[in-house]
């Protein structure tokens, strides 16, 4: 089955800078990668997702970018704010499927 | 807006119980899902369902059987509780469409097994 490795578990960053959260897929029939926010004490939430077919997807402050021959696509989010501070979840999809596999999550915190 | 309700909150079951976690959705939607959260290692999917009596195993499904016998309703039953098994849960629903593939969760049950 599908299994997504996702790096950094912890990532630091001052308001202001970019973070850059990775992860790695390994079935080459998944095309569908979401991502989710999900803020302490809340439930997870969409924040941007890509298909296969695109390299890059932007929504104001934050992007998503496909390598499908590197089978890795990556967050990046610029010009932190402390409420980007969450815990960060990459998924992925294999095609004609309903299964999501999650990547094991990155603690983000932006210090001000 | 979609709401996703999960019956408890917080529950407490001694090892060797049978245990069931409700969750109902309210948008008509096809699919639904039980995740359990662990720290350090994100969301595990237990069981999903894309159509009423259909169910099928995700990655972690022993210890554990579903029932969907309503569109809107998805239960995760816990046959003989053990303490391995105290974790968060998560049910999602979506709706299940190729354009439309987006999860709604639910606020979560913090099962604890004694």
């Amino acid at each position: 089955g599908e299994n997504v490795e996702q790096h950094p578990s912890t990532l630091s960053v001052q308001e202001g800078d970019s973070a850059v959260i990775k992860c790695t897929y390994s079935d080459s029939a998944s095309n569908y990668f979401p991502w989710y926010k999900q803020e302490l004490g809340k439930r997870p939430q969409l924040i941007i997702d890509i298909r296969s077919n695109v390299g890059e997807k932007k929504d104001q402050r934050i992007a998503v970018t496909l390598n499908k021959t590197a089978k890795h696509f990556s967050l990046h989010i610029t010009e932190t704010q402390p409420e980007d501070s969450a815990v960060y979840f990459c998924a992925a999809r294999r095609g004609g499927g309903n299964k999501l596999t999650f990547g094991t999550g990155t603690q983000l915190k932006v210090e001000l | 807006d979609v709401k996703v309700t999960q019956s408890s909150r917080y529950l407490v079951k001694r090892t060797g119980e049978k245990v069931f976690l409700e969750c109902v959705q309210d948008m008509d939607h096809e699919n639904m899902f039980w995740y359990r959260q662990d720290p350090g290692l994100g969301l595990r999917l237990i069981y999903f369902s894309y159509d009423v009596k259909m169910k099928e195993k995700g990655d972690i499904p022993e210890g554990y059987s579903v029932s969907r016998e309503k569109k809107e309703r998805f239960s995760l039953i816990l046959e003989s509780a053990s303490t391995n098994q105290t974790s968060m849960y998560l049910c999602a629903s979506s709706e299940g469409s190729a354009t439309n593939e987006k999860l709604f969760f639910g606020s979560g049950t913090q099962l604890s097994v004694l």
